[in-house]
């Protein structure tokens, strides 16, 4: 059964770095198109961005609000989805999913909990 | 940037009574390419990841019961909860998938009255 898995999550302060890692396994990862979607506490479904396969150019895109100071990685050999995060701002605070684009989210994983804080 | 907007914000539903909750983009997500709308519909739980429940605006994902439907195209959607269940509370979300960025609505709480 296709799984996606999410770790790295924690507390840090404003203006420091985190790193999440999505490890799949169940469903050919090398040719899925993977995104970062977050949820700030109580709140809606906000898209992160999007990494296509290698094969599709292996393009990457960003929403607005953390363009520049997020990047989007893969290790297809690890079958992992990777999101660095840099200069975290308090808004930055959610649980942070990994999903598999169909391009519907067919699949996606239980969340890591970012919270920024000073 | 596609705007999704739902109503309601939230509703109540006797248990076996129907529950339809709309979705209206702020542009048609119709493709001229496969001739499909790209909508999403997810249903989310307390505590759990969305799930996906329809795609192509109306095509039911494997194994997501017969009660839940979608319709609409270019603009307007609904989806439709045939006979509530007590299982069926949860928030569901629209989601366009024709352009970056992805979009959501706000969601709709579905509640038993």
């Amino acid at each position: 059964e296709a799984q996606l898995v999410e770790s790295g999550g924690g507390l840090v302060k404003p203006g420091e770095s985190l790193r999440l890692s999505c490890a799949a396994s169940g469903f050919n990862f090398v040719d899925a198109w993977m995104s970062w979607v977050r949820q700030a506490p109580g709140k809606g479904l906000e898209w992160v961005g999007r990494i296509k396969s290698k094969s599709a150019g292996g393009t990457v895109d960003y929403a607005a609000p953390v363009k520049g100071r997020f990047t989007i990685s893969r290790d297809d050999s690890e079958s992992t989805l990777l999101l660095q995060m840099n200069n975290l701002r308090t808004e930055d605070t959610a649980v942070y999913y990994c999903a598999a684009e169909r391009p519907d989210f067919w699949r996606w994983g239980q969340g890591t909990l970012v919270t920024v804080s000073s | 940037d596609i705007v999704m907007t739902q109503s309601p914000d939230s509703l109540a539903v006797s248990l076996g009574e129907r529950a339809t909750i709309n979705c209206k983009s702020s542009q048609s997500v119709l493709s001229s390419f496969n001739s499909k709308n790209h909508l999403a519909w997810y249903q989310q739980k307390p505590g759990q990841p969305p799930k996906l429940l329809i795609y192509w605006a109306s095509t039911r994902e494997s194994g997501v019961p017969d009660r839940f439907s979608g319709s609409g195209s270019g603009t307007d959607f609904t989806l439709t909860i045939s006979s509530l269940q007590a299982e069926d509370v949860a928030v569901y979300f629209c989601q366009q998938c024709y352009t970056t960025p992805r979009t959501f609505g706000q969601g709709t709480k579905v509640e038993i009255k």
